[in-house]
């Protein structure tokens, strides 16, 4: 079965830097989404992104955070300066239609 | 907006026994209605969905779901237990134009010898 895949699987980052987390969605897909999960809590919707624009983005995703679909086969999550309650799992995600969605195995962020 | 409640943060069953995890969920359209299951230091794997089509899901890993529209209910079950299925899961709901999943709270399942 075709897989969504993240990389890196684990991102260690000081407090203040600027990070990319990159996610390869499956080929055919033209629904791609993030979601992160902070230790101990629930997976939150952070972003959607269809037709190469943001097509809803939650609270959390503020002016520090961006999305790229830079070549048609990536799918990007930059946080610009990062801070401590960051640390997280970050899931990307991509759906053919909506309904179903297949999750990547997750990058984990520590910010120190 | 849509929602889901997990009730129970925590199941721990008999290997061989009933595993029962509850689900409601709040929408006020049609739901599309998802289980899915994270292993330790896993993403996300998709058990069972349902879409509006048969009330009672089948998943994999003998795990089955029941929608029931007047409990506001999507129930996951699987009648016998093995050391395997100690894991994380979460339940979902996504409208039916709905470009993301609310995932509730996870119910941590672990399974006695």
């Amino acid at each position: 079965e075709p897989e969504v895949t993240q990389t890196p699987s684990h991102q260690v980052t000081q407090m203040g830097q600027e990070v990319i987390l990159r996610c390869v969605p499956i080929s055919n897909h033209l629904y791609f989404y993030w979601y992160r999960q902070i230790l101990g809590q629930k997976v939150e919707f952070l972003v959607s992104f269809y037709n190469n624009e943001i097509s809803e983005k939650s609270e959390i995703f503020d002016d520090q955070f961006s999305v790229e679909r830079p070549d048609g086969s990536n799918f990007t999550l930059k946080i610009r300066s990062t801070k401590l309650e960051d640390s997280a799992m970050y899931f990307c995600a991509s759906s053919a239609w909506t309904g179903r969605e297949f999750f990547g195995p997750g990058t984990r962020l520590t910010v120190l | 907006a849509q929602s889901v409640t997990q009730l129970g943060s925590h199941v721990s069953v008999s290997e061989g026994a009933l595993v029962l995890l509850r689900c409601n969920y709040s929408s006020s359209v049609p739901p599309y209605l998802f289980w899915y299951v994270q292993y330790p230091n896993q993403g996300l794997q998709l058990l069972l969905k349902y879409t509006s089509a048969a009330t009672l899901v089948k998943g994999i890993n003998g795990f089955e779901a029941e929608f029931k529209k007047s409990e506001t209910s999507f129930h996951l079950t699987k009648p016998s237990a093995h050391m395997s299925d100690a894991a994380e899961y979460f339940c979902a709901v996504s409208g039916p134009n709905d470009y993301k999943l609310s995932f509730g709270a996870g119910t941590t399942v672990t399974v006695r010898a």
